[in-house]
């Protein structure tokens, strides 16, 4: 166990919806980062968050947002959904940029 | 542009040493080297992490060269359990991007 929590473990929705992902890093870790895993993408860094502030941005399309609340959880939010948003979403969390990330196991999102 | 490359799939046998090797261009100097074990429907375990020359933990060894433009996990003795897929991820200019390997699947037989 990682001690990082991701809710929900599956969600099954349709093209256009809108869908938020939560993250509960582990005790002490400041930093949350978000990843996308497809098979034909492989894992691609999303956004990090570093003690509520956004510290680095990577592959995120505009139709997706993040953010981190004041007691360090984080939110994904997906919105005008597409069939190929369907993937795993993976959170982690680290003290900071450089030391390990750990990863939860993920919330599988499925648009049909 | 930030990239990073691995061997596809590799086969070892039961109680053989593992060498799997990740090649990372344009990486910072103070950027880290994470190595990662994921197994179907899990999230990536975090394995060994370093910065230079050699690392060791209980599960692993991590060898970065000089020129830190690559980096080999080294698992002692593999089992049927580490049968996964291993992931190298790198931080990219100073921990403004992290760019994971395309990941090596490790087959061990008995």
């Amino acid at each position: 166990d990682s001690g990082v929590t991701q809710t929900p473990k599956h969600l099954i929705t349709a093209t256009g919806q809108r869908v938020t992902l939560r993250c509960s890093p582990r005790s002490g870790d400041l930093s949350v980062y978000w990843y996308q895993q497809s098979l034909d993408q492989g894992l691609q860094f999303l956004i990090q968050y570093y003690n509520g502030e956004e510290r680095a941005k990577g592959n995120i399309l505009e139709r997706f947002s993040a953010q981190q609340f004041p007691d360090l959880h984080s939110e994904l939010n997906l919105s005008s959904l597409e069939l190929g948003d369907s993937a795993l979403y993976f959170c982690a969390s680290s003290v900071d940029s450089y030391q390990p990330q750990h990863f939860g196991d993920g919330t599988r999102l499925s648009i049909l | 542009l930030a990239k990073t490359t691995q061997p596809i799939s590799m086969d070892s046998y039961e109680g053989q040493e593992v060498n799997i090797t990740c090649s990372h261009n344009n990486i910072a100097t103070n950027d880290y080297i994470t190595w990662y074990q994921q197994f179907p429907s899990q999230g990536p375990r975090f394995i060994i992490q370093g910065y230079k020359t050699k690392v060791t933990n209980e599960v692993a060894s991590l060898f970065i060269p000089a020129d830190r433009k690559s980096s080999t996990l080294s698992l002692p003795r593999v089992s049927l359990s580490d049968t996964a897929v291993y992931y190298c991820l790198v931080g990219f200019n100073y921990g403004q991007n992290f760019v994971f390997g395309p990941g090596t699947r490790l087959s061990v037989l008995p």
